[in-house]
């Protein structure tokens, strides 16, 4: 079993719809949490970055992590389709640079 | 700033082979990481250099090794090509010394193709 586990989809939305994507993770000694947004044939780039349990907003996204559950979530309100792309969520603890990534979600928002 | 840079961004190669491929971090950025993304098993973290040190290592392999220089500039090399390393590999850099010092800032990859 992974440590980060992310439904890949694909999740097809239409244009103007709240997404909603989801981890949930299983080492208890993550305290880092990270979204990422990879468009096909580019490097991932981080969207959201939350530490230990709470809420993050910034503009349509907001990311949310429980630690008593272990679930990770980023929420997209008014989706655009230019918002297609590979959610990838990531953790890790206080050791330094090594994320652990869910496999990733592929999200197409339709005009 | 000029992003993260990686070189070449398409490698075909023969079983057996190795390959290096190269990583140019942000200016100022000394901490690099590695990463390999296969659609099997997703984002995999290889390696991380700082200082010309490497600071966490992965469970992959003694093939896959790598190297920071004095410029924080990056190698990763595969040693003895299998058909199953063919992936996009990626490469990322941190400034330690900034307030978000977890934000890790990704290049585009380099695409190996193993055959």
């Amino acid at each position: 079993q992974k440590e980060v586990e992310q439904d890949p989809g694909p999740l097809s939305v239409p244009e103007g719809a709240i997404v909603s994507l989801n981890c949930t993770y299983s080492n208890s000694a993550f305290q880092y949490f990270m979204w990422y947004r990879q468009y096909s044939r580019k490097g991932p780039e981080l969207l959201m970055y939350t530490y230990s349990s709470g809420n993050k907003e910034d503009g349509r996204f907001t990311a949310q992590v429980d630690k008593s559950s272990k679930y990770i979530s980023l929420f997209i309100r008014d989706s655009q389709p230019s918002d297609s792309a590979t959610y990838l969520c990531a953790s890790n603890n206080n050791a330094g640079n090594m994320l652990t990534f869910g496999g990733g979600t592929r999200l197409m928002v339709k005009p | 700033k000029a992003g993260v840079t990686q070189t070449p961004r398409y490698l075909i190669k023969t079983r057996g082979q190795q390959v290096t491929l190269s990583c140019s971090p942000i200016s100022g950025h000394r901490s690099v990481s590695w990463y390999q993304q296969t659609p099997g098993q997703g984002l995999q973290f290889l390696f991380e250099y700082f200082s010309e040190t490497q600071r966490n290592k992965g469970n992959f392999p003694g093939r896959f090794s790598g190297r920071q220089f004095s410029n924080s500039r990056s190698e990763m090399n595969v040693s003895t090509l299998e058909l199953g390393d063919s992936a996009l590999y990626l490469c990322a850099s941190r400034d330690e010394w900034a307030s978000r010092t977890y934000e890790q800032y990704f290049g585009p990859g380099t695409r190996l193709t193993v055959t």
